[in-house]
């Protein structure tokens, strides 16, 4: 089975802080993906990467920048953290979105910023 | 922005009956198709993908894709307590980098 680990679950971070949101797959996958998740927002897409170093804006990237140095890792930053940050954080990855593979994500990390 | 609609309920059948969620898309290019299910407080688990026109069954499970209407559903048969839970359903897209869409996911309850 493919495991997607996010090693932060709970959170709670103060205005201003610099915060890092960790994502591990172990599954070689090439695409991984951000996405947060609000009450009546539904899943938004914040960045994702197609490949080591690569990286591409999503639909609501402001605020947020990621990292990826090696295959299996991904990481969210919020270089500096505001209320209107805090949400359900959720980390994915899938092998190759034009076989019809499917998306399979992390149990999520849910951020509080007071 | 290539979108995903889905209505956002809540929907309350009660348990023995047929659940039908619906889901419509703005790209015609989109070829890959899945419902997700989430329980609350937990992350989505999916359910069914679905690829081409007509059903796709599986278990208790049917889920319908109708291209040119742009349109796909899922159909929940004899609907248990056990299948509330919010469905969200995804769209893959077409032009530039492609990436999966989701609707804003629809909150079912299943009443004993």
């Amino acid at each position: 089975d493919v495991k997607v680990t996010q090693s932060s679950r709970y959170l709670v971070k103060r205005t201003g802080e610099k915060v890092f949101l960790e994502c591990v797959q172990d599954m070689d996958h090439e695409n991984m993906f951000w996405y947060r998740q609000d009450p009546g927002l539904g899943l938004r897409l914040i960045y994702f990467s197609y490949d080591v170093k690569m990286k591409e804006k999503g639909d609501i990237p402001e605020g947020y920048s990621v990292s990826r140095e090696k295959k299996e890792r991904f990481s969210l930053i919020l270089e500096s953290a505001s209320t209107n940050q805090t949400s359900m954080y959720l980390c994915a990855s899938i092998p190759d979105l034009n076989s019809g593979n499917t998306i399979y994500f992390g149990e999520g990390s849910w951020l509080t910023v007071v | 922005q290539k979108e995903v609609e889905q209505n956002s309920g809540p929907l309350s059948v009660p348990e023995g009956a047929i659940a039908s969620l619906n889901c419509t898309y703005s790209d015609r290019g989109s070829q890959s198709f899945f419902w997700y299910r989430q329980y609350s407080g937990k992350s989505p688990e999916l359910i069914m993908s679905i690829y081409s026109n007509g059903d796709k069954e599986d278990g208790r499970f049917t889920a319908q894709l109708n291209k040119a209407s742009q349109y796909v559903s899922l159909l929940i048969r004899d609907s248990q307590p056990s299948d509330s839970a919010t469905y969200l359903c995804a769209v893959n897209t077409q032009g530039g980098s492609e990436k999966l869409v989701f609707g804003k996911g629809t909150k079912l309850t299943v009443n004993p």
